[in-house]
């Protein structure tokens, strides 16, 4: 299975109200990760995990929370949802000793009203 | 710094017709470059990928794509293009997951 699933697929938030999405997948990849994409712009990386070490990018550090319990999980915290935060978000993992594919889920598209 | 220009936001061609979906890319040093599409309602799927070697590299449904250093580019061709190639294509770069994606390009096809 070269699945990475995501939940859920849709998510209406409140602007102030914290937002959580979920990723798994079972590649037993070392690296997760979490992309943002909002329409008509590129996909952008928000933050990742290779093993348990986080590491988030400099634009996005105080705007975006992950977590990562074990190897096949990881989620996206968003503490106070602001309008902005509307978009698709991506998960993909990859395996970075091999360098293989970066296998990326369905996403999950958030709406904050 | 590392980036990637997909100068087309729609292409639209006939089916069965060639297609030539362009990419530039700033990148120092010898780039990894990727193509991927996102078919409606889909995450992205890889269809090929550029490691320094062979400068024409082959892809999955009939895709491939060349390297070329002197031009900094590396477009995506398909010799006949079919309705169910309809979607989104990223050109990016990078190492590993840590990608960089162009804005897009959006491929019709006509009937």
């Amino acid at each position: 299975d070269t699945t990475v699933k995501q939940n859920p697929r849709y998510k209406l938030a409140r602007v102030g109200k914290p937002v959580n999405l979920i990723c798994s997948q079972t590649m037993n990849h070392d690296t997760m990760y979490w992309y943002q994409k909002k329409p008509n712009q590129a996909p952008k990386l928000l933050l990742f995990y290779y093993d348990k070490i986080l590491n988030r990018e400099a634009d996005t550090f105080e705007k975006f929370q992950s977590s990562r319990p074990n190897n096949s999980f990881c989620s996206l915290y968003i503490g106070s949802a602001g309008l902005e935060y509307s978009a698709m978000y991506l998960c993909a993992s990859s395996s970075r000793d091999t360098n293989t594919e970066v296998f990326f889920g369905k996403g999950t598209r958030l709406t904050v009203v | 710094a590392q980036s990637v220009t997909q100068p087309d936001a729609r292409v639209t061609v006939s089916e069965g017709a060639s297609l030539q979906l362009r990419c530039k890319y700033s990148y120092f040093g010898t780039p990894y470059l990727f193509w991927y599409v996102q078919y409606p309602r889909q995450g992205l799927q890889l269809l090929l990928k550029y490691y320094p070697g062979d400068p024409v590299v082959q892809g999955v449904n009939g895709f491939e794509a060349e390297f070329s250093k002197s031009n900094s580019s590396f477009h995506l061709r398909k010799a006949s293009v079919h309705w169910s190639d309809w979607a989104v294509y990223f050109c990016g770069t990078g190492n590993t997951g840590k990608l960089i994606f162009g804005l897009g390009t959006t491929l019709q096809v006509q009937p």
